[in-house]
């Protein structure tokens, strides 16, 4: 049972640089997540999406860009890499995105911007 | 806006003793409260859920219950072990807004 998978688990990134978060999961999850673990300030949403082909900006979407083309796969883009971006990074899915649905989480991605 | 207030941690106990995390929401709706816990080098993990008024949800010796009046659902457990330290994450969810956390409480417990 892989669950839901993310790779790398750990990354350094030189400012400008760009890098892919990779997520994906096996249990035929149709909402998908990608949130942001900064110390102290709990977890907030980057982007959410909904089904293949559709995603939507959560609460901190800038620097940030996302593409849903399969039902399995979540990646989180960075493009110009700074260092206000240095964080853990998760990624969560859920079957239909009900309110009493419970998230399944990967084991994280620990991003620094040097 | 939509928020979840929990206590502020660091929390240090020793073994055996009884804990409480407190955890407020503000939310339109009706929503679903959870807790989540999250271990040491890994991503989080359901510990409880309740879905309606007066309900409790419990699991590993841990209990919530979902006091709509006061809007609140304060995470207890009697006897905690060493194994229970962890960061502990409040959070609900309404209608079609994506799950919101606390800030997380840290949890430590010594033998």
């Amino acid at each position: 049972n892989a669950g839901v998978t993310q790779t790398p688990k750990f990354r350094i990134l030189k400012i400008g640089q760009s890098m892919t978060l990779q997520c994906t999961q096996d249990m035929n999850h149709n909402y998908m997540y990608w949130y942001r673990q900064d110390p102290g300030m709990g977890l907030k949403l980057i982007y959410y999406s909904v089904g293949a082909g559709i995603t939507d900006k959560g609460e901190v979407p800038n620097g940030y860009n996302v593409s849903r083309s399969t039902t399995e796969d979540f990646p989180l883009r960075l493009e110009l890499a700074a260092p206000s971006q240095t964080s853990v990074y998760f990624c969560a899915s859920s079957y239909s995105g009900r309110s009493n649905e419970k998230l399944f989480f990967g084991s994280g991605t620990q991003l620094s911007v040097l | 806006g939509d928020s979840v207030t929990q206590m502020e941690g660091p929390v240090t106990l020793s073994e055996e003793a009884f804990l409480t995390i407190n955890c407020t929401y503000t939310a339109t709706g009706y929503p679903s409260l959870f807790w989540y816990v999250q271990y040491p080098g890994e991503g989080l993990q359901l510990l409880l859920k309740a879905t309606k008024a007066d309900d409790k949800g419990s699991n590993k010796g841990f209990e919530a219950t979902y006091r709509k009046e006061t809007t609140s659902f304060h995470l207890e457990k009697g006897s905690v072990q060493v194994s229970d330290s962890a960061v502990y994450f409040c959070a609900f969810h309404s209608g079609n807004t994506p799950l919101v956390f606390g800030k997380g409480t840290r949890l430590s417990v010594i033998a």
